[in-house]
């Protein structure tokens, strides 16, 4: 079955600094990768889409400058939180599209809980 | 823009017995549809899609359903089991459109 992994799992940060997230699909190439933000109790949003390749197509509301992502290879997206502070830490997930099914399912990571002190 | 909502919001119930979640959607023009569950602290597991052509997934103990027509899906789980207490979502997307909009969740809990 199609996997996605995340790294790290959990981070803690200082404000002003910088984090950088891994999102892997293990077994498949994904040419295009998403990027979620879940707040406590709540459902998940759409911040960007990442496709191998090309800048990454962002959400309205969603500053680019403050979330970087770079999708450099087919199994391989980032997502940077640069200069964060406390109203970023969240819960973020990736999720990949398998092409290999008709590419009409999406597979989620682990997700990376990130707080910002 | 496609909102989608599921009520109820929690919900428990004694083990072994069967239910049913609910999901609406505003726009009926969607490409598919799925159900994920989500335990405390972690991603999402897929448990069911449903494309627009179809009326009904069955996997297991879940089926989920789907009437475009109405906006409505339901995801039925029969002889609930401790196991299954975690949050459902439901996630549609659009024709030409690969993103997901997700609902609000029903978080459910299975009491032993």
């Amino acid at each position: 079955g199609a996997v996605v992994s995340q790294h790290p799992s959990w981070v803690i940060c200082k404000s002003g600094t910088s984090v950088k997230i891994e999102c892997r699909s293990l077994d498949f190439q994904a040419t295009t990768m998403f990027w979620y933000r879940q707040f406590p109790k709540q459902s998940l949003m759409l911040m960007a889409t990442s496709n191998e390749g090309s800048k990454a197509t962002y959400e309205q509301g969603v500053e680019k400058d403050k979330f970087l992502i770079n999708h450099a290879s087919l199994t391989l997206s980032t997502l940077t939180v640069t200069s964060a502070h406390p109203e970023d830490s969240s819960f973020y997930i990736c999720s990949a599209r398998d092409p290999r099914a008709g590419g009409n399912e999406q597979y989620f990571g682990p997700g990376t809980r990130l707080t910002v002190t | 823009k496609q909102e989608v909502t599921q009520i109820p919001a929690a919900l428990s119930v004694p083990e072994g017995e069967n239910l049913v979640l609910n999901c609406s959607f505003t726009d009926s023009a969607i490409y598919n549809l799925q159900w994920f569950r989500q335990d405390p602290g972690k991603g999402l597991t897929s448990l069911l899609l449903i494309q627009s052509s179809q009326r009904e997934q069955t996997s297991g103990r879940l089926n989920a359903s789907l009437d475009k027509s109405s906006g409505r899906s339901t995801l039925y789980i029969a002889a609930s089991q401790p196991g299954d207490s975690a949050t459902y979502l439901c996630a549609v997307s659009a024709f030409g459109n690969e993103k997901l909009t997700f609902g609000t969740g029903t978080r459910l809990t299975i009491i032993p």
